[in-house]
């Protein structure tokens, strides 16, 4: 989507290896999250930021680190990766939490642990 | 048009026919709900919002109904088009607050021509 960007689009990682997902936006808007979306899950919550160095967890975040050091960018990392991470993982931005017409989300980032 | 089941994660309905996309929602404090389609390979898009002062908003060729005492939420898109072939997700929150929007598990929309 305009406005949001996620990168990498697709990576393939060993077990045990450190990943970084990046998510930036151009939009200045205060919120961003990490949701991660699994066959018969839907949308689960890894973390979320309601401001620069502002973060807190949600449903699904063990194994998952998140920092926000600038308005734009919001990082996930999975320290160790397992086989249970292998997930699609979305990134969202909004202006307020949880109203006016809710998320706008990325593209998404196709994550394989081998 | 075809109802389904709260439970039933696909739909297939016939090119013209209504749809109806049904959701459970479990929080009695939420506030505010979206119905979002989710295209193969994208992320999801926001479709149409409601909230809990309303039982009803229309959109474009789509509707929302909102039973509270049930906790029930409703997508109903009229005549159906192939381009509405997607996963379907609601989503709540409480509206005020720092409280992140809580997504259902979605249901696969199927239109046949």
């Amino acid at each position: 989507d305009a406005g949001i960007t996620q990168s990498p689009r697709h990576k393939v990682t060993e077990t045990g290896t450190p990943v970084t997902l990046r998510c930036h936006q151009t939009e200045n808007h205060r919120y961003m999250y990490w949701y991660r979306q699994d066959p018969g899950h839907g949308l689960r919550l890894i973390h979320y930021s309601y401001g620069v160095k502002d973060t807190d967890k949600g449903e699904v975040s063990d194994g998952y680190s998140v920092s926000r050091s600038k308005t734009e960018d919001f990082l996930l990392t999975l320290e160790s990766a397992t086989s249970s991470q292998t997930s699609v993982y979305f990134c969202a931005i909004s202006e307020s939490a949880g109203e006016l017409y809710g998320y706008t989300f990325g593209s998404g980032t196709r994550l394989t642990v081998v | 048009g075809e109802s389904v089941g709260l439970h039933l994660p696909t739909l297939s309905v016939q090119e013209g026919d209504n749809s109806i996309i049904n959701c459970a929602y479990s929080n009695s404090a939420s506030d505010y709900f979206i119905w979002y389609k989710q295209e193969s390979g994208k992320g999801p898009q926001f479709i149409i919002d409601i909230r809990s002062n309303m039982d009803k908003r229309q959109g474009q060729r789509v509707t929302v109904l909102l039973n509270k005492t049930v906790k029930h939420l409703s997508l109903q898109i009229a005549a159906t088009q192939p381009g509405d072939s997607a996963v379907y997700f609601c989503a709540e929150t409480r509206g005020s607050g720092n409280t992140p929007l809580v997504f259902g598990k979605g249901t696969r929309l199927s239109v046949i021509a």
